[in-house]
């Protein structure tokens, strides 16, 4: 089974200043790999897949990157809406799908 | 627009079962493949179960492997989670998740999602 890390387990930024968010994987997903954002009470919302191709009405300060192992989730300019919690997830030779523990960004 | 609408959660006691459904709309269901996830209380997202477009594949999570069961119906445009022997580490919300292609197993729209609780 292919399992995920991500750093920071939180991560404190102030509002118009740049995120930068980390997943890693055991061994290789190549690209097969999204980005997800949760706020507290509702369902994830698909932010970024392939890597790094946004979904649709995703803006584009949200941006991906990264293949084989190592993986990024840039967000240029915080909004007050981003701050949430963000799990990386690899679909590569599924069975099984698995997500990273998840990334909680804060207000600083 | 695509919408996803669950039911069925609820109390449970150790060793019972639960039948999840999802129904779908805004989108051609009998084209994507669904799945469902999971997420204890506090906890991050756990991929529980998927289904083919056709329904002729399936696929689960080793920690539910021979007690779920998942199903569609594409003539109602719903899909099931049956949940059998369920134990206390199940207790979850649910949710039914769309895959964003025909089966590649990223999830652009999920369900509201459905609370199980088990105990006794």
């Amino acid at each position: 089974e292919i399992v995920l890390t991500q750093s920071p387990d939180t991560l404190s930024v102030s509002p118009g200043e740049r995120a930068i968010l980390s997943c890693r994987a055991t061994q290789s997903v190549s690209n097969n790999l999204a980005w997800y954002q949760q706020k507290p009470g509702q369902a994830p919302r698909l932010l970024i897949y392939g890597a790094a191709t946004r979904a649709t009405g995703i803006p584009v300060r949200f941006s991906g990157s990264g293949s084989g192992t190592e993986f990024t989730l840039t967000i240029s300019s915080l909004q007050s809406e981003d701050f949430a919690v963000y799990y990386c997830q690899h679909y590569n030779m599924w069975p099984p799908i698995t997500f990273g523990p998840g990334t909680r960004l804060e207000i600083k | 627009e695509v919408h996803l609408s669950q039911s069925g959660g609820g109390l449970v006691q150790p060793g019972g079962s639960l039948r999840l459904s999802c129904a779908a709309s805004g989108f051609t269901f009998s084209t994507h493949a669904m799945h469902w996830v999971r997420q204890a209380p506090g906890k991050g997202l756990e991929w529980v179960s998927g289904v083919s477009a056709t329904g002729g594949s399936k696929y689960y999570a080793d920690s539910v492997k021979g007690r779920f069961a998942i199903s569609r119906d594409n003539s109602n445009n719903t899909v099931y989670l049956q949940m059998n022997s369920l134990r206390a580490d199940d207790t979850a919300k649910y949710y039914c998740a769309k895959d964003s292609w025909i089966i590649r197993g990223s999830f652009d729209y999920w369900g509201q999602g459905s609370l199980v609780t088990v105990s006794s």
